[in-house]
């Protein structure tokens, strides 16, 4: 167990809807990072979060949006869904504090299916 | 830009017999480098990385790996394989610049069977 925690485990919806994703970091974590698994891209990088403040932004959709609350859990919205946004979802913390040292512990991920 | 590189989509080995996974990447620069387990249904679990020294780095579940600056390989590796070993192991890389991101980019990912 990571400490990383991600609801919920499955999501089920359909094409035009919309979902929030919410992720608890490790106690004492301050970044948030959110990416994307799917059989034809792979694991792929979608945004950080440090401390609520966005970081950066890799390959994410303009339908899709996250935010990061002063308790530091993270949200990652997606809307207007289509079929090819079925995937797996996880986040991942890291303490923030030690730069491109810093060990990324991922939660068990949500699998979300479009319908 | 960064990336990593995994060639073998699927590595087979008996029970007991010494593993090889292999990764070669290419970045800017020194590198960072992490090995990351995924058992079905669950999430990436961290192995090991390697950050600075010695070359051979010891991890988790008796895993360790090589760093190889001439190939630009990290290897991972275990002595004696288990059949709970089975599952599908990811290479990531980061470059040293310090930019409070830590951009990962991973391999494709290599599917370890363990045959009894």
């Amino acid at each position: 167990d990571s400490g990383v925690t991600q609801t919920p485990k499955h999501l089920i919806t359909a094409t035009g809807q919309r979902v929030t994703l919410r992720c608890s970091p490790r106690s004492g974590d301050l970044s948030v990072y959110w990416y994307q698994q799917s059989l034809d891209q792979g694991l792929q990088f979608l945004i950080q979060y440090y401390n609520g403040e966005e970081r950066a932004k890799g390959n994410i959709l303009e339908r899709f949006s996250a935010q990061q609350f002063p308790d530091l859990h993270s949200e990652l919205n997606l809307s207007s869904l289509e079929l090819g946004d079925s995937a797996l979802y996880f986040c991942a913390s890291t303490t923030g504090r030690r730069g491109n040292t810093d060990t990324q512990y991922f939660g068990p991920g949500t699998r979300l299916t479009v319908l | 830009a960064q990336s990593v590189a995994q060639p073998e989509d699927q590595v087979n080995v008996a029970e007991g017999n010494p593993l090889t996974v292999k990764c070669t990447y290419s970045v800017s620069g020194n590198p960072y480098l992490f090995w990351y387990v995924q058992y079905p249904n669950r999430g990436l679990q961290f192995l090991l990385k390697y950050i600075t020294g010695d070359n051979l780095v010891k991890g988790s579940y008796g895993f360790e790996a090589e760093f190889n600056k001439s190939q630009t390989s990290f290897h991972l590796k275990k002595p004696s394989a288990l059949v709970s070993d089975s599952a599908l192991y990811f290479c990531a890389v980061t470059p040293h610049a310090d930019t409070g991101f830590q951009k990962l980019v991973f391999g494709t990912g290599t599917r370890l069977l363990v045959s009894p």
